[in-house]
């Protein structure tokens, strides 16, 4: 079955520091991954999208890698701040867009907390 | 353009009650997903709409349903409510996700709580 796991449930750091969060799939194909915020109580906010064929995408202080042969993308926050603090989910869209129109496939989320 | 809008926010009701939860998406946007949010299984997907016709069910029961009309508007129905129901139902629009990057406006959320 298709499977999105990312790597931990919570993650905190000191404010200035880089955040590094993994997101790793099994079963898929994916055309794009998308990354996500979700602060308490909101709906996803879109972030970054990165293709199959790229291997980095970079805005602002975000950056996502995404290495197709590990099935692993990995999005950064540099020079992290309080207001960092959120949840963030990455989401996967097959390259079998046909059966999945509509549809993200999403991890569970990392909760970050940036403390001063 | 005003966001996603999700109506109510919040809904408490009983074992067995029905619901129905409202989304407008985006002006222009044609397509709206639904997915459900639980602390225990994240974000799952229930269905998707576009230009009125469902094109994508996730693996809920039939107790689950929707609609979309001809201005887009969506609206999901909940019958024969039970506990494990109460959750986060969260609205997501799309221009075209044939076409476009599949980048979803995610609403705010209809927060349910089953009693």
């Amino acid at each position: 079955s298709q499977k999105i796991e990312q790597n931990s449930e919570a993650l905190n750091i000191q404010e200035g520091k880089t955040a590094t969060l993994t997101c790793n799939y099994t079963n898929y194909s994916p055309a794009y991954l998308q990354w996500y915020r979700q602060d308490p109580g909101r709906g996803p906010v879109f972030l970054l999208l990165i293709r199959e064929n790229e291997k980095e995408k970079r805005k602002e202080r975000l950056k996502v890698t995404f290495d197709t042969t590990l099935k692993q993308s990995l999005f950064h926050i540099t020079a992290s701040q309080p207001a960092d603090s959120a949840t963030y989910l990455c989401a996967l869209v097959p390259a079998d867009r046909g059966s999945t129109l509509g549809r993200l496939y999403f991890g569970r989320g990392t909760q970050l907390t940036v403390w001063p | 353009k005003a966001g996603v809008t999700q109506t109510p926010r919040y809904l408490i009701k009983t074992r067995g009650q029905q619901v129905t939860l409202s989304c407008s998406p985006i002006s222009g946007h044609r397509s709206v997903s639904w997915y459900q949010q639980t602390p225990g299984q994240g974000l799952q997907f229930l269905f998707e709409y576009f230009s009125e016709t469902q094109r994508n069910k996730g693996n809920f029961p039939g107790r689950f349903s929707g609609r979309q009309f001809s201005n887009s508007r969506s609206e999901m129905n909940v019958s024969t409510l039970e506990l494990g129901d109460s959750a986060l139902y969260l609205c997501a629009s799309s221009s075209n996700p044939g076409l476009a990057l599949y980048e979803q406006f995610f609403g705010p959320g209809t927060r349910l709580t089953v009693l």
